[in-house]
C-alpha cells in the first residue's frame, strides 16, 4: 500500500506571495491533518480535515486554509506569506477520526520564504 | 528507502509500572531524533537527539540513542494515567522528517 505523498517536496517563495501544498493520504484513508514544524520546534497542528469537512483547527491566523476533495486529497493554501512560514509541513492522514486512529505521516513539503 | 520502526505496536500496563518504548531507524544522513507525545491531534515533543550515549531526563521520561546501533529507547518511570498516549519517534534526516507508526501506551489504574 502506498503511503502519505506530499508534493511539492520543496519549495521556495518570497514574502508576499501565496502557496498551495497538496496531500494525497494512503487508500481508504479519509481524514487528513496538516502542521507545521518550524526548527528546533515540535509539530504545530493546523487542521484537520474529514469528509470534505474541517473538523479541528489549530491556532493559526486565517493567511493559513485548506480544503479536501472528495476523493480524500487535501490541499494546505498560506497566502501572503511571511518570513516565519518557513517550515516543514507535514500532512498525515488516518482512516478515521478520533486521538485513537493511528496517523501516517508523509514525508513534507520545506518551505522555504525569502 | 528510510525507514523507522516502532516497537511494541501497543503496550498495556498499571500505574507506577516502568515502560521502555523502542524505536529503530535506517535514514541516510541522519541529523536527530525526535520523541513526541500525542493524546489528541497534535503531538507534543519529548525530547531531540543527536549524540550518542547522552541521556537526556525531564521528570519520570528519560530517552538515549545509539547511532551505532541505529535506535533509542524512551523509558517512563512510575507511569500515571495520565501518560496513556502515542509515542512517536520520528528521525530527521536532511530535508525530511520520518516517523514511525508510534507506541500506543494504556495506563489503566
Amino acid at each position: 500500500k502506498a503511503g502519505v505523498t506530499q508534493t511539492p517536496r520543496y519549495l521556495i517563495k518570497t514574502r508576499g506571495q501565496q502557496v498551495t501544498l497538496s496531500c494525497s493520504p494512503i487508500s481508504g484513508h479519509r481524514s487528513v491533518s496538516w502542521y507545521q514544524q518550524t526548527p528546533g520546534q515540535g509539530l504545530q497542528f493546523l487542521f484537520e480535515y474529514f469528509s470534505e469537512t474541517q473538523r479541528n483547527k489549530g491556532n493559526f491566523p486565517g493567511r493559513f486554509s485548506g480544503r479536501q476533495f472528495s476523493n480524500s486529497r487535501s490541499e494546505m493554501n498560506v497566502s501572503t506569506l511571511e518570513l516565519g512560514d518557513s517550515a516543514l509541513y507535514l500532512c498525515a492522514s488516518s482512516f478515521g477520526l478520533g486521538t485513537q486512529e493511528t496517523q501516517y505521516f508523509g514525508p513534507g513539503t520545506r518551505l522555504l520564504v525569502l | 528507502e528510510d525507514k523507522v520502526v516502532q516497537s511494541p505496536l501497543s503496550l498495556v500496563v498499571h500505574e507506577g509500572d516502568t515502560v521502555t518504548l523502542n524505536c529503530s531507524y535506517e535514514v541516510t544522513n541522519f541529523r536527530s531524533l525526535l520523541w513526541y507525545k500525542q493524546e489528541k491531534k497534535a503531538p507534543t515533543f519529548l525530547f531531540m537527539l543527536t549524540s550518542s550515549g547522552i541521556e537526556k531526563k525531564s521528570g519520570r521520561l528519560s530517552s538515549i540513542l545509539d547511532k551505532k546501533e541505529l535506535f533509542s529507547i524512551l523509558n517512563i518511570t512510575a507511569t500515571q494515567t495520565g501518560d496513556s498516549a502515542v509515542y512517536l519517534c520520528a528521525v530527521e534526516a536532511t530535508e525530511k522528517l520520518v516517523f514511525g507508526k508510534g507506541t500506543k501506551l494504556t495506563v489503566n489504574p
